[in-house]
């Protein structure tokens, strides 16, 4: 069975400063990791997905994740935050024998300070 | 443009009725994903389908109904033996090529129990 561990139910940060959202994940088959993002009152939008290739993984709004296989870990980052970037973030895992379903984190609120 | 919808956005139920709460996509997905989400628990899997006419089980069925008669729409009946419901409920979908594949999602239905 998969679990993900999202390590901070919130992080507040300043705006302009970096940010790091920490996912780590157990699983005793390969998966696949995705990050999504929750804007108050909406559904959930793809930030980015390790599928396989590069562990660096670039997706929208100018964050990347690094995939970890050792360290089982899929960390999210933006090295400047903005006002816009307050949300709720999630990590979930599908692994090669899930059937199609993904296992969710609980999710980070990221919290902008002005 | 191709996209998933939810409706009502909002909805108001009260004790001892049964709701349905309605999820249609248009992106030619297979498989419809019926989620929970209360605060600080992330997404829990209420059913999911992977083909019309065939459903299964999530991890928090007890109380929901679902049917999947056409590709497009798989609504979800929230009964009165929900003895919890007030809750933020999300529809995704996603193409079954694949695990590779993300999860689309609509933009939810908040369900309140008088």
């Amino acid at each position: 069975a998969q679990s993900v561990t999202q390590l901070d139910s919130q992080v507040p940060v300043f705006e302009e400063a970096p940010v790091e959202l920490r996912c780590n994940y157990s699983s005793s088959v390969s998966v696949y990791l995705f990050w999504y993002v929750q804007y108050p009152n909406q559904g959930l939008q793809l930030l980015l997905k390790y599928l396989s290739g590069s562990t660096l993984v670039k997706g929208i709004n100018g964050f990347e994740a690094e995939f970890n296989k050792s360290q089982t870990s899929f960390h999210l980052r933006k090295p400047s935050v903005h006002i816009s970037d307050t949300a709720e973030y999630f990590c979930a895992v599908s692994a090669m024998d899930s059937n199609y379903q993904l296992i969710w984190g609980a999710g980070t609120k990221l919290i902008i300070k002005p | 443009d191709g996209g998933i919808t939810q409706s009502p956005k909002y909805l108001f139920r009260k004790e001892g009725q049964n709701v349905t709460l309605s999820c249609e996509q248009n992106l030619n997905h297979d498989a419809m994903y019926w989620y929970r989400q209360d605060p600080g628990q992330g997404l829990r899997l209420i059913y999911y389908s992977q083909i019309v006419n065939d459903f299964q089980k999530g991890d928090i069925a007890e109380g929901y109904s679902v049917s999947r008669e056409k590709k497009e729409s798989f609504p979800l009946t929230v009964t009165s033996a929900q003895k919890n419901p007030t809750a933020f409920y999300l529809c995704a979908s996603t193409l079954t090529s694949g695990r590779r594949n993300e999860q689309f999602f609509g933009p939810g239905t908040r369900l309140t129990v008088l």
